[in-house]
């Protein structure tokens, strides 16, 4: 059993349109994030949420918008995409609070997001 | 905003050389991670440092924390094409609004030629 799922694992999509990345993790965490990277590698995180409560929200358009459903679940919608969007979008969970001595993260593989 | 300077950001190397990525701040840090990326995959934990000063060793692999917990250092010894990836390090600054969030670096990209 994959431990962080996030799908699809590709979207290619055109200007304007409204999307959502799912994921899932089977860990029992109680924290949950979004992170993104860029062309160049650069990996930032977008928000997160400890037991279904948003704790992280960065400087994030509020065309993202994050759901957590349950503690298992981190949604991701993203209306009215625009090219500057294309990029891959991880979602990662951690037991703890990222950072600390338990707070290692466990990545998904990853959602590439295309939009033309 | 907290940043984290990364280098150097490419590294090609042939098979037995040795190498060293830096990771530096000028904030304080209340622990530091590494990962390393695969292509198509998301990073995968290598090590964490919490103490100023700490050594661990993962292997070929040695990972140093700065005494002011400002900087880190990842040595790798006798490359194998298998060390290929990207690495990527990233602080954790506690307390406040910072209290939970890991800021990367920018990441080297590792190409270890056999």
């Amino acid at each position: 059993d994959t431990a962080v799922s996030q799908t699809p694992k590709y979207l290619v999509t055109q200007m304007g349109n409204d999307k959502s990345i799912k994921c899932e993790q089977n860990l029992g965490h109680d924290t949950m994030y979004w992170y993104k990277q860029d062309s160049k590698k650069f990996l930032k995180i977008m928000f997160s949420y400890n037991n279904k409560e948003l704790i992280i929200n960065e400087t994030v358009p509020n065309r993202f918008s994050p759901k957590s459903p349950d503690k298992a679940h981190l949604n991701l919608h993203i209306n009215s995409l625009e090219l500057g969007d294309s990029a891959v979008y991880f979602c990662a969970s951690s037991r703890r609070l990222a950072g600390g001595p338990t707070g290692e993260l466990f990545f998904g593989e990853g959602s590439r997001l295309t939009v033309l | 905003t907290q940043l984290l300077e990364q280098s150097p950001q490419f590294l090609s190397i042939q098979e037995g050389e040795n190498l060293t990525v830096y990771c530096n701040s000028s904030s304080v840090f209340s622990s530091l991670q590494w990962y390393r990326q695969e292509p198509g995959e998301g990073p995968v934990l290598l090590v964490t440092v919490v103490t100023g000063g700490e050594v661990k060793k993962l292997k070929r692999l040695t990972f140093q924390f700065g005494d002011a917990r400002k900087d880190s250092s990842l040595h790798i010894t006798a490359a194998q094409p298998g060390d290929t990836g990207l690495y990527l390090c990233a602080g954790a600054y506690a307390g406040g609004t910072s209290y939970g969030k890991l800021t990367f670096g920018q990441g080297t990209i590792l190409t270890v030629h056999p």
